[in-house]
């Protein structure tokens, strides 16, 4: 079963406004990863936070976690219609798995109307 | 383009044939990873590499699905005897540590 669950599992949003995605997980992680995937391509990543952070920047990206509720949320800043994409959350396990499979919700798909 | 590339991007093939699928990561990364993404969801865990080593695969690796990596290098996932029910993406990425970058991906439509 997935281990990331993404809430909304839809946003539609004007340009100019934030974006905010949730991820919740099940089990203890490394770290967690936020990707974007536009329609039928690859994944980008986007930014990954450790399991000993509570809160990372990347321009207009900004992460937060929480391992106390087992979350994370994404939100982006002054949104843009190429913005416009599936967001995916993915853990990274620890211990054993620390460094090998990520484990994927579901996604938000992120519409940004001009 | 993250450097990950995939060949090839498009695979149609009628059910019950072979196919085979490349990776080449991105050069000084020592672990590979594969992912398969249906429509509509996230890309699911298919097996792991840290060089020649395949160290991890999950449960949805039947009998019928094979990878390699044979100098540590490219990698190859082969489907024998393919059924509707792999048409899907099939994912390759790579890492160093943390981050992992991911290719195109390879879309197999299975008839």
């Amino acid at each position: 079963s997935q281990q990331g669950e993404e809430d909304p599992q839809a946003l539609s949003i004007q340009e100019g406004e934030n974006a905010t995605m949730n991820c919740s997980y099940k089990t203890s992680i490394n770290n967690l990863q936020w990707y974007r995937q536009n329609s039928g391509r690859g994944l980008v990543h986007l930014i990954l936070i450790r399991s000993n952070e509570r809160e990372k920047h990347s321009g207009r990206l900004r992460v937060t976690l929480d391992t106390s509720k087992k979350s994370s949320s994404l939100l982006i800043t002054a949104s843009r219609a190429a913005d416009t994409a599936s967001y995916f959350c993915a853990t990274d396990g620890g211990g054993e798995t620390s460094g090998s499979r990520l484990t994927f919700g579901e996604g938000t798909q992120l519409t940004v109307n001009p | 383009d993250t450097g990950v590339s995939q060949d090839p991007r498009h695979k149609i093939t009628k059910r019950g044939q072979n196919v085979t699928f490349r990776c080449d990561p991105i050069s000084e990364h020592n672990r590979l990873y594969w992912y398969r993404q249906t429509l509509g969801q996230g890309p699911e865990f298919l097996t792991y590499f840290q060089n020649e080593a395949q160290l991890e695969k999950s449960r949805l690796l039947s009998d019928r699905f094979s990878a390699e990596r044979p100098k540590g290098s490219f990698s190859t996932l082969e489907i024998q005897r393919t059924e509707q029910g792999d048409s899907a993406m099939y994912l390759c990425a790579s890492s160093s540590w943390g981050e992992q970058f991911f290719g195109p991906g390879t879309r197999l439509t299975v008839l």
